[in-house]
């Protein structure tokens, strides 16, 4: 069966040091893969996603994510945290039948 | 371009009452609709999906139901709500092998 996993619960980072969110993934074959936020009391939104192109993916806001087949990984990357970027994050998959598949969210927590 | 809407934005019942949750997508025809819910401190489950009209399949068992009566509406429904009914409801759509999205998505208080 397809799954998800967010390594971390709850990541926090100082203000304009780097942040690694890390998601890994099972599936048997090549999925769709997806980073939402999810901002208090806020629907989600879809920050980057990857549909089998290019492997690195950038997204808005500064965050990009980088897809390794060898590792089944889609860790969530940004150079240099705001404020702002504090908020929940989601690694998000998509099932055969094209349902999506969610990790169960980081936590992410930004020092000033 | 598609877009999705959720109504009510936020939501407060008493235990026992009706619950009628609506799910709208514009721009795209015969879609693939999901219901998740997120209860307080936890990740988002996946509740109902549908791929096409009247057609209806549950993930998980609940006092909660779903219809599709449009191409393109996706109702939730409760005939007495619960209090672990209490959560954060969203709406999703999908065009495989295209993706969608996600709708802003309903607060529901339970009391």
């Amino acid at each position: 069966a397809q799954s998800v996993t967010q390594l971390d619960s709850h990541v926090s980072v100082s203000e304009g040091t780097p942040v690694l969110l890390r998601c890994n993934y099972s599936s048997s074959y090549s999925p769709s893969l997806f980073w939402y936020v999810q901002h208090p009391n806020k629907g989600l939104q879809l920050l980057l996603k990857y549909t089998s192109a290019a492997t690195l993916v950038k997204g808005i806001n500064g965050f990009e994510a980088e897809f390794k087949k060898s590792e089944t990984s889609f860790h969530l990357t940004k150079p240099s945290a705001h404020m702002s970027d504090a908020a929940e994050y989601f690694c998000v998959a998509t099932s055969g039948t094209y349902k999506y598949i969610f990790g169960t969210g980081t936590r992410l927590k930004v020092l000033a | 371009s598609q877009t999705i809407h959720q109504w009510p934005a936020t939501l407060v019942q008493p235990v026992g009452s009706p619950l009628s949750l609506e799910c709208t997508v514009e721009g795209t025809s015969n879609p693939n609709l999901y219901w998740y819910r997120q209860a307080a401190g936890r990740g988002l489950q996946l509740l109902f999906y549908s791929v096409g009209i009247g057609q209806i399949s549950s993930e998980v068992p609940q006092n909660l139901s779903a219809s599709r009566p449009q191409d393109r509406q996706f109702i939730l429904s409760s005939k007495k709500l619960l209090l672990s009914d209490s959560g954060f409801y969203l709406c999703a759509w999908s065009v495989p092998p295209l993706t969608g999205d996600f709708g802003p998505g309903t607060r529901l208080l339970v009391l």
